[in-house]
């Protein structure tokens, strides 16, 4: 799988948007975008992932640059919950490879 | 979505023992796969669990000390072989259910060696 590239850490007030930025210059044509979060002592999960176009959910939404070799994961009103730890990870195929993610802090 | 159950949730063990993890998931996933998340660290694969045959081992990972079975679609187990203090990690259970990009973890099992 391709390599991303995250901030390791990002700090946001409550209530307000977040925007987590993702690098993956090397993407190839093939890669979908996945973006996970891990709440402390709990396992991944889920949070949104898209090819081309932006894609929103009920959790966030997801914004694909054009060239496709960058992305940011936007939550659009913080809170304290949403403090995890976000990894963006490129798959083609069945497993993901986890990096090391964005710690985000959000403070009341 | 689906459901991953682990157990044990947590163990404390003793150095060149051998324990077993179990993984249920409540819906037919179509892969399974292991992961191990290091004290502070993000999640590093193990294997995929494939039904009926032998898994699929990253590099680094060797049956003999991960033994993987996935005798059904919805069950595997993972066995830490001979520990060592060096094994004590969270290991997670995930899968992916057919026709969706998204997998789904357990709660993870916390293994401490002595």
């Amino acid at each position: 799988d391709a390599k991303t590239t995250q901030p390791n850490s990002m700090e946001s007030n409550e209530e307000e948007p977040v925007h987590l930025p993702c690098n993956h210059s090397t993407i190839s044509g093939t890669d979908y975008i996945h973006w996970y979060r891990q709440l402390p002592s709990q396992g991944p999960e889920y949070v949104i992932h898209g090819l081309t176009s932006n894609v929103n959910n009920r959790m966030a939404s997801l914004a694909i640059a054009e060239d496709r070799k960058s992305s940011t994961l936007i939550l659009h009103r913080a809170t304290l919950r949403d403090a995890a730890v976000y990894y963006c990870i490129l798959n083609s195929g069945y497993a993901l490879n986890f990096g090391k993610g964005t710690s985000l802090l959000v403070t009341p | 979505s689906a459901v991953i159950s682990q157990k044990p949730s947590r163990d404390i063990c003793q150095r060149g023992t051998s324990l077993t993890i179990q993984c249920q998931v409540d819906s037919q996933v179509t892969m399974m796969f292991w992961y191990r998340q290091q004290p502070g660290q993000s999640l590093t694969l193990i294997a995929t669990a494939n039904q009926g045959s032998e898994a699929t081992y990253e590099s680094g990972f060797v049956i003999d000390k991960f033994p993987i079975s996935r005798p059904n679609l919805t069950f595997s187990t993972l066995t830490v072989s001979n520990m060592s203090p060096e094994d004590s990690s969270i290991y997670l259970c995930s899968g992916r259910l057919a026709g969706t990009g998204e997998l789904f973890f357990g709660e993870g099992s916390r293994l401490t060696v002595l």
